[in-house]
């Protein structure tokens, strides 16, 4: 078990610019989950997939937002056209079916 | 509308003594819940969790009471360490969506001094 991985661990971008952040999973683990928190709250859940299937989105995941996971495996999380209110840590975590989510440390994004 | 609520922002113990975060909770929905744990720059990490079918569940040093008809559980650390100071995060899940989404509280920091 090597962990929820994530790349990058910090992204500072200009707002109007595209960033792409990546997560691979736990690789026994068929659920994956992208979460966004911001500073003083708790994680918010953005979307997960079972499989290569993205089965959930959150009314938070604006058009701008876009997930995939097309093998099954790794995922990609990607934000057009930044805003400074998209600044946050974004993390992504995997379980195996319902089971407990584990998290990876989160990729933070800051829009300037 | 904060579905699941940590009112209390900090909490002090010395070292050796009971912790106990408290979480509440609004959608009767919820049958699952979790803590976790969060150092500064790493990801949460999964503690324990219950089941809305018992009322207590025990790990070593941690345990989760429910009680479901006040919509309230807690977490008790005994005895608490220093390495526990972190911020504790209470989330909730329902079996309507599979457990596949949490909704996390805005989290407790929990100070233990030596």
């Amino acid at each position: 078990d090597t962990g929820v991985s994530q790349d990058p661990r910090h992204k500072i971008t200009k707002r109007g610019q595209n960033v792409t952040f990546r997560c691979d999973p736990i690789s026994e683990h068929n659920r994956l989950y992208w979460y966004r928190q911001t500073l003083g709250q708790g994680p918010e859940f953005l979307t997960y997939f079972q499989n290569e299937a993205q089965l959930e989105k959150s009314r938070l995941l604006s058009d701008r937002f876009s997930a995939e996971r097309p093998k099954g495996s790794f995922s990609t999380l990607e934000i057009q056209r930044t805003e400074q209110g998209d600044s946050a840590m974004y993390l992504c975590a995997s379980s195996l079916g319902g089971g407990p989510l584990h998290f990876g440390n989160g990729t933070r994004l800051t829009v300037t | 509308d904060q579905q699941v609520k940590q009112n209390s922002p900090s909490l002090s113990v010395q070292e050796g003594r009971i912790s106990i975060l408290n979480c509440d909770y609004t959608n009767s929905m919820f049958d699952y819940f979790l803590w976790y744990k969060k150092y500064p720059a790493e990801g949460p990490t999964f503690l324990i969790s219950i089941s809305s079918i018992k009322d207590k569940n025990e790990d070593g040093r941690f345990t989760v009471f429910l009680n479901k008809s006040a919509k309230h559980l807690s977490l008790h650390i005994v005895p608490s360490q220093p390495g526990d100071s972190a911020v504790y995060f209470c989330a909730a899940s329902e079996l309507n969506s599979g457990y596949s989404t949490l909704t996390f509280g805005k989290g407790t920091m929990l100070l233990v001094s030596p």
